[in-house]
């Protein structure tokens, strides 16, 4: 199975200040038809997760534009440029390059 | 806009088996795969298995071969995810997610279900 490794584990932002959180795969999600299969999901407390970002660095539907993925094989980030109090929640990282679908472990972002 | 409801909380017995639901609204629902994905309390997401809806074909993770079977019934548009042998362990919102494409490997989560906690406790 491919292991999500997911850092820090929590992190407490001050509203306004860029937040960065990292996603290592222990294989690469570069497929052979040239996309990366890792993607961001935030789930807000009590909520269902919903995706923010596939494929590495598209933003999904009605996502803001704060919200940026970069990275490429085996090494990911998720960057919030300016944070605000609805983005706090756990955020995940997925592949779904290989069966079976494996999450990070999350990231708690909080508000300062 | 398609949307997933689920079934309602369960309490249950250890070793006794549990079926959740997964309603599609929408007139596609064997076009795209749907998954199960579960979360114990504090915890983080786990991936069960899957079902491809056009080949009738199901997935599952190793740790739960031989304990789930998840099924669909495209005559309601409605998935289906039973586990047994209950444990304590077992406790935790249970999510259906329906996949982006026809199978679950390289494609996301969009939409998921509200979810469904199950209880397992003696």
């Amino acid at each position: 199975d491919i292991v999500m490794t997911q850092t820090p584990l929590s992190l407490s932002v001050t509203p306004g200040q860029p937040a960065s959180i990292s996603c290592k795969s222990s294989q690469s999600l570069l497929h052979s038809d040239g996309k990366t299969y890792l993607y961001w999901y935030l789930q807000k407390s009590g909520q269902s997760p919903q995706l923010l970002i596939y494929e590495v660095s598209n933003r999904f539907s009605g996502v803001p534009d704060r919200f940026s993925g970069s990275g490429s094989g085996t090494d990911f980030t998720l960057k919030i440029s300016r944070v605000e109090a609805e983005d706090v929640g756990v955020y995940y990282c997925m592949q779904s390059i290989q069966f079976p679908l494996t999450f990070g472990g999350g990231t708690k972002v909080e508000i300062k | 806009q398609v949307q997933l409801v689920q079934s309602g909380a369960e309490v249950k017995k250890p070793g006794s088996s549990v079926k959740v639901s997964c309603k599609a609204s929408g007139n596609t629902f064997n076009s795209y795969a749907i998954s199960w994905v579960r979360q114990a309390p504090g915890q983080g997401l786990e991936w069960m298995g899957g079902i491809i809806g056009i080949f009738g074909t199901a997935n599952y993770a190793q740790k739960f071969q031989g304990r789930v079977t998840i099924t669909t019934d495209e005559s309601t548009s409605t998935a289906h995810m039973e586990l047994r042998n209950l444990r304590s362990e077992d406790t935790a919102v249970y999510y259906c997610a329906r996949s982006s494409g026809y199978t679950y490997v390289n494609n996301w989560f969009d939409p998921w279900g509200q979810g469904t906690l199950v209880t397992v406790s003696s």
